[in-house]
């Protein structure tokens, strides 16, 4: 089964700090996502990369950047963190085998910014 | 607007009971849907997909696709303790890996 790790699992930031969250897969998957989760918004897509050294701007990247230097690992970093960026932040991965692009989910990262 | 809209926000299911779960999308660009369950302090994981009209079963879930009206629905049979959990219906424009869009989920407890 897929396997994606993601460190460090929670984590607490000082606002207008810079918070980095790290991605690692294991399973030769070419496609990464980061999401985040908060309360009443179920799962919004930050970025995505189809490949490395190459990452794209999904439905919410104000505030985000991201970085994929090689196939396995994908970084989210916040340059200058702020309170409405308290939440989980999952990573996932997938690939076309079977056609169906399923996507494989980390174990979350949980955010607070004080 | 949210572009996936999930009902019923809640659901309690007797133990060996049915659970129907609903979803509909307001884009009609969204073609490709996917059921996804989180338990609690989890990710979330795919449960199924479903890309043609019709019904796909697999093992005690089935999943029903009407084009035309861009709804989903999840009818999880005999449902046991373990199917305790948050459910979220994701769609995209396209069966390649440009990211998914979520509905806010239906949480199902499962009562003994």
């Amino acid at each position: 089964e897929a396997a994606v790790t993601q460190s460090p699992r929670s984590k607490v930031a000082v606002t207008g700090g810079k918070v980095t969250l790290s991605c690692h897969q294991t399973n030769n998957h070419d496609y990464m996502y980061w999401y985040r989760q908060d309360t009443g918004h179920g799962l919004r897509l930050i970025h995505y990369s189809y490949v490395a050294d190459s990452t794209e701007k999904g439905d919410i990247p104000d505030g985000y950047k991201a970085s994929r230097p090689s196939q396995e690992n994908f970084s989210l970093i916040l340059e200058l963190a702020s309170l409405s960026q308290t939440a989980v932040y999952f990573c996932a991965s997938s690939d076309a085998t079977g056609g169906s692009y399923e996507q494989y989910f980390g174990p979350g990262t949980r955010l607070t910014v004080l | 607007q949210q572009k996936v809209q999930q009902s019923p926000e809640s659901l309690s299911v007797p133990e060996g009971g049915m659970a129907s779960l609903n979803c509909t999308s307001s884009d009609r660009n969204f073609q490709y849907f996917w059921w996804y369950r989180q338990h609690s302090g989890e990710g979330p994981k795919a449960l199924m997909s479903i890309f043609s009209d019709g019904d796909k079963k697999e093992g005690r879930f089935t999943a029903h696709l009407n084009k035309a009206s861009l709804h989903v629905s999840l009818h999880i049979r005999d449902s046991q303790p373990s199917d305790s959990a948050l459910y979220f219906c994701a769609a995209s424009e396209g069966n390649y890996a440009q990211g998914l869009t979520f509905g806010l989920g239906t949480r199902v407890s499962v009562f003994p």
